[in-house]
C-alpha cells in the first residue's frame, strides 16, 4: 500500500461526458502528478500540482484540468470524452520541497483509475 | 532529459539474479538514474535510484558503469512475484518538478 488513494476504482461513461477523478496523496506530501496509461501510448505524465499550484504540464489535452485543493487532495476533470479517452489514470505524490533540490525524491503511485468511454 | 533504452522482454529463473540492463548515453552530470517497475496495471512501484555510485536497498542493487552511460538493476532472488515491467528512467530530479518519463521498459517474466 503506497498510501495513495484513488477513487473511483472503476468508471464506465459515455462520449461527450464530463468525468471527475479524485486522488489522496500520502500524508505529508505536497506534490501530485496524474499520469494517464493507454494500451497505445504507455505511461505520460499530465500534470503536477505542488501544494495548491501547478507546477508542470505534460500531454494534457485541453478537455481535461486538474487542480490541489488546501487539503492537498486533487482532482483530475476530464471533459467531452471520446473513445481514445479510455485509459488508467494514476495519481503518484511526492515530497518534493519546491525549489531546494532533493534527492531520494521517488513518487508514490495510486492504484489508479480506469475508465471506460463507450 | 536523457533518453533510455531497455531489452523489450527477458526471462529469469524463480530464485536466480535478474540482472536489468539500461543504455543511457547521453546522460548528463546532473541527472538520475531511477528504476520503477509495474506490475500488471498496478501503479509504479519505486525500486532504487543513483547518480554515480552503486546503491543497494532491501528490492534490488544498482550498477552504473564508470561512465554513467548504462546500468544494471540486479534483482539478487527473483521469485513470481518479480513478473513485472521495470523502467529505467533519467533525468534531472528535484527541484520544482520531478515528473517521471516512461519509456516502454523491459518485461520481466519470471518462471517457476
Amino acid at each position: 500500500d503506497s498510501g495513495v488513494t484513488q477513487t473511483p476504482k472503476h468508471l464506465i461513461t459515455a462520449t461527450g461526458q464530463r468525468v471527475t477523478l479524485r486522488c489522496s496523496p500520502r500524508s505529508g506530501d505536497l506534490s501530485v502528478y496524474w499520469y494517464q496509461q493507454s494500451l497505445d501510448q504507455g505511461l505520460q505524465f499530465l500534470i503536477q500540482y505542488y501544494n495548491g499550484e501547478e507546477r508542470a504540464k505534460g500531454n494534457i489535452l485541453e478537455r481535461f484540468s486538474a487542480q490541489q485543493f488546501p487539503d492537498l487532495h486533487s482532482e483530475l476533470n476530464l471533459s467531452s470524452l471520446e473513445l481514445g479517452d479510455s485509459a488508467l489514470y494514476f495519481c503518484a505524490s511526492s515530497a518534493n520541497q519546491g525549489v531546494r533540490e532533493v534527492t531520494g525524491n521517488e513518487q508514490f503511485f495510486g492504484p489508479g483509475t480506469r475508465l471506460t468511454v463507450l | 532529459d536523457a533518453k533510455t533504452t531497455q531489452p523489450p522482454s527477458m526471462d529469469c529463473a524463480e530464485g536466480r539474479a535478474a540482472n536489468l540492463p539500461c543504455n543511457h548515453s547521453t546522460i548528463s552530470g546532473n541527472e538520475y538514474v531511477y528504476w520503477y517497475r509495474q506490475i500488471h496495471s498496478q501503479g509504479p512501484q519505486y525500486i532504487i535510484h543513483g547518480l554515480k555510485n552503486n546503491e543497494t536497498n532491501e528490492m534490488a542493487s544498482l550498477i552504473i558503469t564508470e561512465d554513467r552511460k548504462s546500468s544494471t538493476l540486479i534483482l539478487p532472488h527473483a521469485t513470481l512475484r518479480d513478473t513485472a515491467v521495470y523502467y529505467c528512467i533519467v533525468g534531472r530530479f528535484g527541484g520544482a518538478t520531478n515528473k517521471l518519463i516512461f519509456g516502454t521498459g523491459t518485461l520481466l517474466a519470471v518462471q517457476p
